[in-house]
């Protein structure tokens, strides 16, 4: 089967704090990719980053990083310092290669609280 | 350079009535998807297309809900003798290439489809 699960519902964090979103996705595919997107309060989904299955290092983009993991299956997402402006809902999503699928989580959302 | 442009961006509508949203893909995209999300949930995948191939319609619900996409841009997502269940945000996305996992997609703000 393929799924994305994100445990986490709802987080809240005051301005400044660390959070990490959690992400773990089950696949049979050998080849996949990982996304993480942001929903804005607008409502248009923004793309963060793609990952590659063959890819396992850890990257880093200002605030953010992500931490992947295929030993636990997770591709958790952490921002550094939260601002209020990161408030909104964090979707991770997987992409095998096979089919058109895209399979989304349902979503983190994050309150950042000034 | 414009992004993904769907409309309406609100649509109320009664319940048994048709209605048809809209979705202007980026230029030069390829490959369009549907998705809807309802309240508190994730993103539920509807149909795909890529090029002039056949849509994947695997997630449409049920056959009251049929899609096209003319001239390998503009879609339509058509919900025919909608119910009150079909109120949610539909989600339209494109991206340049169609072939798994190399997709980046592109969303639109969707459109907000309430039945009452």
């Amino acid at each position: 089967a393929q799924k994305v699960t994100q445990a986490q519902t709802e987080i809240s964090v005051v301005e400044k704090e660390d959070v990490t979103l959690d992400c773990v996705y089950e696949t049979r595919d050998t080849t996949y990719y990982l996304f993480w997107y942001k929903q804005p309060p607008s409502g248009e989904l923004v793309f963060l980053i793609r990952r590659n299955s063959f890819d396992e290092q850890n990257e880093i983009s200002g605030r953010y990083s992500w931490n992947f993991q295929k030993s636990t299956s997770s591709f958790n997402f952490t921002i550094t310092a939260s601002q209020v402006v990161d408030s909104a809902v964090y979707f991770c999503a997987l992409s095998g290669n096979t089919g058109n699928q895209f399979y989304f989580g349902t979503g983190t959302s994050l309150t950042v609280i000034p | 350079g414009a992004g993904v442009s769907q409309s309406p961006s609100n649509k109320v509508t009664e319940k048994g009535k048709d209605v048809e949203l809209r979705c202007d893909p980026i230029s030069g995209h390829t490959a369009l998807y549907w998705y809807r999300q309802s309240l508190g949930q994730g993103l539920e995948f509807l149909i795909y297309f890529q090029g002039n191939s056949a849509p994947d319609k695997s997630g449409l619900p049920s056959d009251r809900f049929s899609a096209e996409r003319t001239g390998g841009s503009v879609s339509t997502l058509t919900i025919q003798r909608t119910q009150q269940e079909d109120s949610a945000v539909y989600l339209c996305a494109s991206s340049l290439y169609g072939r798994q996992g190399t997709n980046i997609q592109y969303f639109g703000a969707g459109t907000r489809l309430s039945v009452l």
